[in-house]
């Protein structure tokens, strides 16, 4: 089975400031998706970003940008200029063979 | 485009009793999958339909069980409801079965409460 690690369950950042959440994930498979989800308060879960294990290139979506490393295994979030809606419970997310794979979730606080 | 819908939003129930779930998928998404999600587990994933065939199993006993109907919309049905089955119902649909390449699109949940 697929593993995914979030080890920080909790963290917080200013509004306007920059915040990294990690995630290292374990699979044999050469061929995957990575994903980060959020999950805000009102549970309905909306995808944030997604890279092709394939590309080398890291993915970028407005203020929402990853660091990939494949050979370490680490697909990690950075959020750029935080702001208040972006406060919810974070998820990393592997996608191999037939099968969605989560992490146990970073719950994200925005400091006004 | 509509998105993914649950019904219903929230549910109680009392232990022994049993519980149908439903999701209606986004419009021309042929996969459903559905999730348990709890404090202390996390996201765990149940099964996935595609075409009116169960595709995939997650480790859950045989008390969940599933079925999908002609137009995509799943149900999910838990019997001999335990404590431990409260938690929130995610379903997620997607155009195809789920792989590497496909996204999936979440519904709001199902909070299921089993006293």
């Amino acid at each position: 089975a697929q593993t995914v690690t979030q080890s920080q369950p909790e963290m917080s950042v200013q509004e306007a400031e920059t915040v990294t959440l990690s995630c290292t994930y374990d699979t044999s498979e050469s061929d995957y998706y990575l994903f980060w989800y959020k999950q805000p308060p009102s549970r309905q879960m909306i995808l944030v970003i997604r890279q092709e294990a394939y590309k080398q290139q890291n993915a970028t979506e407005n203020r929402f940008s990853v660091n990939f490393q494949k050979a370490a295994k680490s697909f990690s979030l950075k959020i750029s200029d935080s702001q208040l809606g972006d406060a919810a419970m974070y998820f990393c997310v592997t996608n191999t063979g037939n099968q969605f794979y989560f992490g146990t979730g970073t719950s994200l606080t925005v400091i006004p | 485009k509509a998105g993914v819908t649950q019904t219903p939003r929230y549910l109680i129930k009392t232990r022994g009793q049993q519980v149908t779930l439903s999701c209606s998928p986004i419009s021309g998404h042929r996969s459903v999958s559905w999730y348990q999600q709890t404090p202390g587990q996390g996201l765990q994933f149940l099964f996935e339909y595609f075409s009116e065939t169960q595709r995939n199993k997650g480790n859950f006993p045989g008390r969940f069980s599933g079925r999908q109907f002609s137009n995509s919309r799943s149900e999910m049905n838990v019997s001999t409801l335990e404590l431990g089955d409260s938690a929130l119902y995610l379903c997620a649909s997607s155009l195809f079965r789920l792989g590497p390449y496909n996204e999936q699109f979440f519904g709001p949940g199902t909070r299921l409460t089993v006293l």
